[in-house]
């Protein structure tokens, strides 16, 4: 089985940072990866799927990059309705596995 | 509108069985695939299952195969999953979600996801 491992498992920056968030694949999953938000007390969100591709109605200050193993979420500029809970997931094959989350928070 | 919803969740005891159901609408339910993903309270995502758009195909968590069995009705637009044997480590929010394509693999991202429902396994 595939496994995702994410880098930081939380961070604190200040509001107009730049934040990259780091994920990892044991194995080679092309470019089928997805990245989800998921607020405090609400259902997670896709906003970045085939590892660079901008899901509708997300802002343009997310992106995503990678292919192979490793993948990276970039938020360009921080705003304070971005604190929640990262999650990146492979889509290749199954098991559909997610990484543990990298939670954000403002400083 | 795309809608996802779940029910059928509750409290049950270790050994016991369950049945959720997701009620699709706004789309066309046998043209995609579908899946369970669970959240364990103040923990990550965790993939359960997934079931192809015709029903044919299935695939499951190693932490769950054998246990649980994931089906879909399309007269109904509905998608189950049935729990037996449960265990403590079960407990958790019980999410269904889209995926992107008639067949499981490479499309297997999820949206939307439905509200979820909490399954509770204690004695």
């Amino acid at each position: 089985d595939i496994q995702m491992t994410q880098s930081p498992s939380s961070l604190s920056a200040s509001v107009g940072d730049r934040v990259t968030i780091t994920c990892r694949a044991s194995q080679g999953i092309s470019h089928y990866l997805a990245w989800y938000q998921q607020k405090p007390g609400k259902v997670p969100k896709v906003l970045i799927y085939a590892a660079s591709t901008l899901q509708s109605g997300v802002p343009s200050r997310f992106s995503g990059s990678g292919s192979g193993t490793d993948f990276t979420l970039t938020i360009s500029s921080l705003q304070p309705e971005d604190v929640a809970t990262y999650y990146c997931q492979n889509y290749n094959s199954a098991p559909f596995t997610f990484g543990p989350g990298t939670k954000v928070d403002i400083k | 509108e795309v809608q996802l919803m779940e029910s059928g969740g509750g409290l049950v005891q270790p050994g016991g069985s369950l049945r959720l159901s997701c009620a699709a609408s706004g789309f066309t339910f046998s043209s995609y695939a579908m899946s369970w993903v669970r959240q364990a309270p103040g923990k990550g995502l965790e993939w359960v299952s997934a079931i192809s758009g015709s029903g044919g195909s299935t695939y499951y968590a190693d932490s769950v195969k054998g246990r649980f069995t994931i089906s879909r009705d399309k007269s109904k637009n509905t998608l189950y999953l049935q729990m037996n044997s449960l265990r403590a480590e079960d407990t958790a929010l019980y999410y269904c979600a889209k995926g992107q394509g008639i067949v499981v693999m490479t499309t297997s991202w999820f949206d939307p996801w439905g509200q979820g429902t909490l399954v509770t396994v204690s004695s």
